[in-house]
């Protein structure tokens, strides 16, 4: 059974210090990671799509890797308009269905 | 464009009434989805479609109909509301032969 497990489930961070937040799967057949971007009261805003293991994806103070069992999401200096909901999800070759994360909450503070 | 839209934000039903949440979106997208969001859990994929009059289920699709009569609309309708069906709904619309999914702002639906 196609499972996305995500770590922490939330995450406090001073201004400035980095992390990762880490995103554990398990399908059938991969084909495609991905990771969101949710803030409160609103919809997922797409962030990264990775295909293969060993990728690597990055925009502004983010950059995602991927390994055949997990990703992780790198958050550099972060800033509090860092502050969200990151979702990551994954869909097989085994139909159109993406299994999604419960998503790690992230809070900055200045 | 204005994406994907959805009404009403906000919604507040009693045990049996039955409703229609509206989604819609302009950018020509082939595929739709509807989810549900709760607390602790992922979105969970209710029922989705591939194209103008073609739906089919997803994880969670009891208590759930859709239709797909175009290519903008694709609206969700809960026949029978129970306690059960509390949540956020999410909808989602892709591109084909694309992964990158574009979420509405969603409906929060509180079912008494």
């Amino acid at each position: 059974e196609d499972q996305v497990t995500q770590s922490p489930e939330a995450l406090r961070l001073q201004e400035g210090e980095s992390s990762s937040l880490n995103c554990s799967y398990t399908v059938s057949g991969l084909r495609g990671l991905f990771w969101y971007r949710q803030d409160p009261g609103k919809g997922p805003e797409f962030l990264f799509t990775l295909y293969s293991a060993g990728e690597e994806k990055e925009k502004e103070r983010l950059k995602a890797t991927l390994t055949k069992k997990e990703s992780f999401l790198h958050i550099t200096a972060p800033k509090p308009e860092d502050s969200a909901t990151y979702l990551c999800a994954v869909s097989g070759t085994g139909g159109f269905k993406t299994i999604f994360g419960a998503g790690t909450r992230l809070f900055v503070k200045a | 464009n204005a994406g994907v839209t959805q009404t009403p934000k906000f919604q507040v039903l009693k045990t049996g009434q039955s409703m229609t949440l509206q989604c819609a979106q302009d950018m020509n997208h082939e595929y739709m989805s509807w989810y549900r969001q709760d607390p602790g859990m992922g979105l969970r994929l209710i029922h989705y479609s591939v194209g103008a009059g073609i739906t089919d289920q997803g994880e969670v699709p009891n208590g759930y109909n859709v239709s797909r009569s175009t290519t903008e609309d694709f609206p969700l309708r809960l026949l029978s509301a129970a306690p059960s069906q509390t949540s956020v709904y999410f909808c989602a619309s892709t591109r084909a032969r694309e992964e990158t999914q574009y979420f509405g702002p969603g409906t929060r639906l509180l079912v008494l």
